[in-house]
């Protein structure tokens, strides 16, 4: 089967702009949950979905939204780019809500802002 | 602050050797969970272990939780090169919505 994918892999896009990312679960994989990983740093939650509701939220800007589809694919959205957003944007998934299994994380979208 | 923190921050050896690396946390958890993460790229999931569990093993993987002084070690045994990667804990916090909350990770270099 195929793993997480994650699209595009890389990214370059200037501040104040806005962006898209897209995630594909693994099948059968009913929660996606997205993270910010900046150079030297843990990944840091963003997002959770499950069933196509959020689930969790972490602590990040209105700029940051996401939503999922009924295919259980995952797209998230950063409005007004600042040079901070620049990071490893990952999307992981699981078949029930992250923490009480195992998360499947895709190989990330590395985004830079100039 | 992150709920956990992973020490030490790098750690060298050489091929052959065994690695521990240790997470502590702040809050009561309901599992936790390490990573592996090679060069800034996904991460791989290693072992979960739950809060009513002590110890648990996976290949050269040894994976120990002490609930009462909120920590956990990881241990590599017999390390390889291809064991070079940052590894990061995850706890999942009691009562909270299942969010994993990662550390800052334990960049460990395994020397051929």
């Amino acid at each position: 089967d195929a793993g997480v994918t994650q699209s595009p892999t890389h990214l370059i896009k200037t501040r104040g702009q806005q962006v898209t990312l897209r995630c594909s679960p693994i099948s059968g994989h009913k929660s996606v949950s997205w993270y910010q990983q900046v150079l030297g740093q843990g990944p840091q939650f963003i997002f959770q979905y499950y069933e196509k509701e959020e689930r969790g939220r972490g602590n990040f800007p209105d700029r940051f939204s996401a939503r999922q589809f009924p295919n259980y694919s995952s797209e998230l959205n950063v409005n007004a780019l600042l040079l901070g957003d620049s990071a490893l944007y990952l999307c992981a998934s699981s078949y029930t809500p992250a923490g009480s299994y195992e998360q499947y994380f895709g190989p990330g979208t590395r985004l830079t802002v100039t | 602050s992150q709920q956990g923190e992973e020490d030490p921050q790098a750690l060298s050896i050489q091929e052959g050797e065994n690695a521990t690396m240790n997470c502590s946390y702040k809050t009561s958890i309901n599992n936790l969970q390490w990573y592996r993460q090679n060069s800034g790229r996904g991460l791989v999931h290693l072992i979960l272990i739950r809060s009513n569990e002590r110890e648990k093993h996976s290949g050269r993987l040894r994976v120990t939780l002490d609930t009462s002084k909120k920590s956990s070690s990881l241990l590599i045994t017999a390390s390889r090169a291809a064991d070079t990667a940052s590894y990061f804990c995850a706890t999942d916090v009691t009562g909270g919505s299942y969010i994993p909350t990662f550390g800052r990770g334990t960049s460990l270099i395994v020397h051929p």
